[in-house]
């Protein structure tokens, strides 16, 4: 399938610091972009998804933004809190599934 | 009650085996999946079933064989297990094709050939 480049593949910030993470897809038919938190051990959870009518999608302190043009969206996390500290994923519809971008370690340090 | 269940949790096995991994999903839901996840975290799919028909087959060898009795169940069998085997198996779930929608995934199963 198409490729998701996802960067960076580690990140680590202070608590009550900001995160982005940034990923590229080249179909340009894609319509579906949601992010996934899986944390050590644990199944992959949704935490956010944005559809191509809208640019930008907030849910307390996660948000999520979108660029078609560019083909590229982007996870916000504000205020980060040790329990954010997990592998985050962001995926895209192509051809009746989702493709996953290679993952970024969020590390959250107290 | 668990959305998406998947069993055994952890299979430990020998080369050359014969194992199985069973999931269940009780939401209802038309569409399964069936990703790996290596090592490095990778997710990558195997096989995908609308309603127990076959829609996604990625370049998996033959030894791997899904089946789907129902639309809410989707096996994974898979014959002569090799060392590059080992993984964490997830078997997913959707609404259906039409969305296209976010996933519901199992716990996984994390299967170790030695």
């Amino acid at each position: 399938g198409e490729n998701v480049e996802q960067h960076p593949s580690t990140l680590s910030v202070q608590e009550g610091d900001s995160a982005v993470i940034k990923c590229t897809y080249s179909d340009s038919a894609s319509n579906y972009f949601p992010w996934y938190k899986q944390e050590l051990g644990k199944r992959p959870q949704l935490i956010i998804d944005i559809r191509s009518n809208v640019g930008e999608k907030k849910d307390q302190r996660i948000a999520v933004t979108l660029n078609k043009t560019a083909k590229h969206f982007s996870l916000h996390i504000t205020e980060t809190q040790p329990e954010d500290s997990a592998v985050y994923f962001c995926a895209w519809d192509a051809g009746n599934m989702l493709t996953f971008g290679g993952g970024t370690r969020l590390m959250v340090k107290p | 009650d668990t959305a998406v269940s998947q069993t055994p949790k952890y299979l430990v096995t020998q080369m050359g085996n014969d194992k199985s991994i069973k999931c269940e999903q009780n939401l209802g839901h038309d569409t399964m999946y069936w990703y790996k996840q290596d090592s490095k975290k990778f997710l990558k799919i195997m096989f995908s079933y609308n309603n127990k028909e076959l829609i996604i087959n990625e370049t998996v060898p033959n030894r791997f064989s899904p089946k789907s009795p129902d639309k809410a169940h989707l096996n994974l069998h898979i014959n002569s297990l090799e060392l590059g085997d080992s993984a964490v198996y997830f078997c997913a779930s959707s609404l259906d094709l039409t969305g296209p929608y976010g996933y519901t995934f199992g716990s996984g199963t994390r299967l170790t050939v030695v």
